[in-house]
């Protein structure tokens, strides 16, 4: 079956640098677009970005450009988001997702928290 | 980018009742809007493809219409395990966006 074990979540200070990873089985990993899907505490959901089966293509939500690299390794069938210059509002939960044939998302890892504090 | 507005933002509904949300989009999106549900401390569930595709193994109360920029969600009966969040989503152009979600509440 499907499964995304998320990790590299943490309290971090603004300005600080975090990186996200996604640990992908039990699908041909090489073969599917992934995604980074946030919701800060108590509130919505906020796509984050996007990355093509073969790493060719990347998108990024406005509020992250610029600051966030999404990445993936497709012999190790891992997906990575580094976060840079982290500020308060990109305290949230943060979730790895798998789509489908880009038109939605499928499948969901359990989320990893970012908490941006000084 | 492209907006997307759900309402209500949240709303009462009975077991039985039939529950409507709106999603508009702020540009012409085709038909390419998914709808999700999500529970507490849960992952966000898809139930609607491509403005009123239903999911496998989705049950037939839920039911998703319209197309360009307007588009609805259906729960129709409402039953128990269906008081959730449920959100919005443009799949048109990169960024995705969501909408800001509609919680459905017991009356």
């Amino acid at each position: 079956q499907v499964q995304l074990v998320q990790s590299g979540g943490g309290v971090v200070q603004p300005g600080k640098s975090l990186r996200l990873s996604c640990a992908a089985s039990g699908f041909t990993f090489r073969s599917y677009g992934m995604h980074w899907v946030r919701q800060a505490p108590g509130k919505g959901l906020e796509w984050v970005s996007v990355i093509s089966f073969d790493g060719s293509k990347k998108y990024y939500a406005d509020s992250v450009k610029g600051r966030f690299t999404i990445s993936r390794d497709n012999s190790n069938n891992m997906l990575y988001l580094e976060m840079n210059s982290l500020r308060v509002e990109d305290t949230a939960v943060y979730f790895c997702v798998r789509d489908h044939s880009g038109i939605y998302l499928v499948y969901w890892g359990l989320g990893t928290l970012v908490t941006v504090s000084s | 980018d492209i907006q997307m507005t759900q309402s209500p933002s949240s709303l009462s509904a009975s077991v039985g009742d039939r529950v409507t949300i709106s999603c508009q989009a702020s540009q012409d999106i085709s038909n390419y809007l998914n709808w999700y549900q999500q529970k507490p401390g849960k992952v966000p569930k898809l139930l609607i493809y491509d403005a009123s595709n239903l999911e496998a193994g989705v049950p037939s109360r839920f039911s998703g219409s319209g197309s360009r920029t307007d588009f609805t969600f259906t729960i129709s009966p409402l039953q128990p395990e269906d008081f959730a969040t449920y959100y919005c989503q443009q799949h048109d152009n990169f960024p995705w966006t969501f909408g800001q979600g509609t919680k459905v509440e017991m009356k």
